[in-house]
């Protein structure tokens, strides 16, 4: 079964760092792209990042760029965002998306709250 | 940056309706649009590629039409499965999605 799972949400303060995985089975990983992509609470769908299949090309929103760094090690078919100074506006559930223009398969989502 | 913007913001209907959402883009995307389904809870699956395209599995009463700034999602006869919340997505310069349409029980 094709499937991404991510892992590492939780509650953090303002100005502190997570780090989120996500595990990936059922598909040739190192020929995919990938993305994060995050909702906040009621809100929309929002870009975060995104990596190319030999990490070669890597791009961030502009709300998170400078704060947020995204990595892949394709021998553990695994994806990586590090998130640092995080802020109260980057509460939101993260999600890890397959794909490199439409996204074909999505994770379940894993949510991290930046609360005092 | 491209900006995507959906309307109705929510679509009251019946089952058995023919509903319509509209995505505009700020600029000419050509046909690199894609549109997803959202339920609560549950992460977007994707619906239309390509403006147009039918992804696998996903039942013929969803398509998709437009290009450049202008793009439908049409749902023939509206289901009891598809009351949800309906994205769409610019991938021409990096992703873009609208703000979302939900469609509710009327």
């Amino acid at each position: 079964e094709v499937q991404l799972v991510e892992s590492g949400g939780g509650l953090v303060k303002p100005g502190g760092s997570l780090r989120l995985s996500c595990a990936a089975s059922g598909f040739a990983f190192n020929t995919y792209g990938l993305k994060w992509v995050r909702q906040a609470p009621g809100k929309g769908l929002e870009w975060v990042s995104s990596i190319s299949t030999g990490s070669s090309y890597i791009y961030y929103a502009d709300s998170v760029k400078g704060r947020f760094t995204i990595s892949r090690d394709n021998g553990k078919n695994s994806l990586y965002l590090q998130m640092n100074s995080l802020r109260t506006e980057d509460t939101a559930v993260y999600y890890c998306a397959r794909g490199d223009g439409w996204w074909d398969v999505w994770g379940q989502g894993t949510t991290v709250t930046v609360s005092s | 940056d491209i900006q995507m913007t959906q309307s109705p913001s929510t679509l009251s209907a019946s089952v058995g309706d023919r509903v319509i959402i509209t995505c505009r883009a700020s600029q000419n995307i050509s046909i690199w649009l894609a549109w997803y389904q959202q339920k609560p809870g549950k992460a977007p699956k994707v619906l239309i590629y390509k403006a147009s395209s039918l992804e696998g599995g996903v039942p013929s009463r969803f398509s998709g039409s437009g290009s450049g700034t202008e793009f439908t999602l049409t749902i023939s006869s509206l289901q009891p499965d598809d009351f949800a919340t309906y994205y769409c997505q610019q991938y021409n310069t990096y992703w873009t999605f609208g703000q979302g349409t939900k469609v509710e029980v009327k």
